[in-house]
């Protein structure tokens, strides 16, 4: 069974930083495509960032330059360094495992919180 | 503004057939694949249908999937009020070289 456990959300003061992590089990991580999907309050899904099994990373415009997608195969773990934040970045952040292709996503985390607010 | 555009709400009774429309481009739904996800309040989304009509394991024939065009729908039938969430569609654009989805849809069945 796919498991994709989202960590380190919470509160931060705009302009900071924050670091979700993301820990998988039940497939094989090293050949998989990962997303980070968001979702504002009451809005709908974004896409925020993609990683491949080349380390071949993509970004939405919307946070391109200040977030950084990650991953230690080593240790099944996905990263997403959140940097300059902004209070329009406030959302659920969801860790997610792609299938046949980067948009077909089939297997979805819980979803962590990340509030920008001073 | 979403790249995909969904129509906000759509409704219909208990057993009765509804289709939700997805408009893109070329550049998107005209060149790529397209997903469909569900959406119940306070829970992570769930594939239905990927690469334009496929269903994941576990997904019922209920839902189906077409793509014409610029123009992706899903479709539902026998409609249940267990059916009742919001709806998504996704794809890539290749001009954006980003996965953009549309800006999903209500279900209300009555």
């Amino acid at each position: 069974e796919v498991q994709l456990l989202e960590s380190g959300g919470g509160l931060v003061q705009p302009g900071g930083s924050l670091r979700l992590s993301c820990a998988a089990s039940g497939f094989s991580f090293s050949t998989s495509v990962l997303t980070w999907v968001r979702q504002a309050p009451g809005k709908g899904l974004e896409w925020v960032s993609s990683i491949n099994e080349h380390l071949d990373t993509y970004y939405a415009d919307s946070v391109k330059g200040r977030f950084a997608v990650s991953r230690d195969n080593s240790k099944n773990t996905l990263f997403l360094q959140l940097n300059s934040l902004r209070a329009e970045d406030t959302a659920v952040y969801y860790c997610t495992k792609s299938s046949s292709r980067v948009t077909a996503i089939g297997d979805w985390g819980q979803g962590i919180l990340v509030t920008v607010s001073s | 503004q979403s790249v995909l555009t969904q129509p906000p709400s759509v409704s219909a009774a208990p057993g009765q057939r509804v289709t939700i429309s997805c408009a893109g481009s070329t550049s998107s739904i005209g060149n790529n694949f397209v997903s469909w996800y569900q959406q119940f309040p306070g829970t992570a989304p769930k594939l239905l249908i990927y690469d334009n009509n496929k269903r994941p394991s576990g997904i019922p024939d209920r839902f189906s999937g077409s793509k014409s065009g610029t123009s992706a729908a899903l479709g539902i039938a026998g409609l249940q009020t267990g059916d009742e969430a919001d709806y998504y569609c996704g794809t890539w654009d290749s001009s954006l070289s980003a996965m953009v989805f549309g800006g999903g849809t209500k279900l209300s069945v009555l």
